[in-house]
């Protein structure tokens, strides 16, 4: 089966512009996650969807940070406006329901000077 | 506070050896334990799970309630082991919230 795709695989952007990230998840997989992943640190859980709704997104920076995932099958994660922080590789993942395997894709790195 | 730790950035080990990656984690419930792996060049992939309670490559992990702890080990290192490992929990049904450790690089030496 076709993996997880995510695209770009990369960008470079300044502080202050904006970005937008897609994924497209592994057909039938009703849960997408989306992760963000600074270098040296383990992925941290932005948010989670289950079809097309939100289960959790506490960790998600809403006042810059926004994910959709449209008819349950891709997701857009977007920044505006971005910050030198935002440097970071974003995951996205699926998996089949909540607590199981998920699935990851290849990942978008950022980088914002 | 929810918590996975791995002490370890770096363990290096020689062919042959035992490897024990540690993680311990703080969870007031009963989460599910997971490794994960990401091989050079490659994808994050699950490597064990502590309900399958099977050895994948080799590896096994034993949930330790009582130390709360998710060890990863393997008897006899191999160099296509090297690789970057994370210790992942998730909470009960209902959140199904991943928690990643700060992961482990592998370095299995010749």
């Amino acid at each position: 089966e076709a993996g997880v795709a995510q695209s770009p695989r990369y960008k470079i952007i300044e502080k202050r512009q904006s970005v937008a990230f897609w994924c497209n998840p592994i057909s039938g997989h009703a849960t997408l996650y989306w992760y963000q992943q600074i270098l040296g640190q383990g992925p941290k859980l932005l948010i989670q969807f289950q079809n097309n709704g939100v289960v959790d997104d506490s960790q998600l920076p809403k006042d810059r940070f926004s994910a959709e995932r449209l008819k349950g099958v891709d997701s857009t994660l977007k920044i505006q406006p971005a910050k030198l922080e935002d440097s970071a590789v974003y995951l996205c993942a699926s998996s089949s329901d909540r607590g199981k395997t998920q699935y990851f894709g290849p990942g978008t790195r950022l980088l914002v000077l | 506070a929810q918590r996975v730790t791995q002490p370890e950035k770096l363990l290096s080990v020689f062919k042959g050896a035992p490897v024990e990656l540690k993680c311990n984690y703080s969870y007031s419930g009963s989460p599910e334990l997971f490794w994960y792996v990401q091989y050079s060049r490659q994808r994050l992939q699950l490597l064990l799970r502590h309900i399958s309670r099977e050895s994948i490559k080799g590896f096994t992990a034993d949930l330790n309630k009582g130390e709360t702890s998710f060890h990863l080990k393997k008897p006899f290192a191999q160099e296509e082991d090297s690789a970057m490992y994370y210790c992942a929990l998730s909470g009960p049904s209902g959140t199904y919230k991943y928690i990643f450790g700060t992961g482990t690089r592998l370095k299995v030496l010749a």
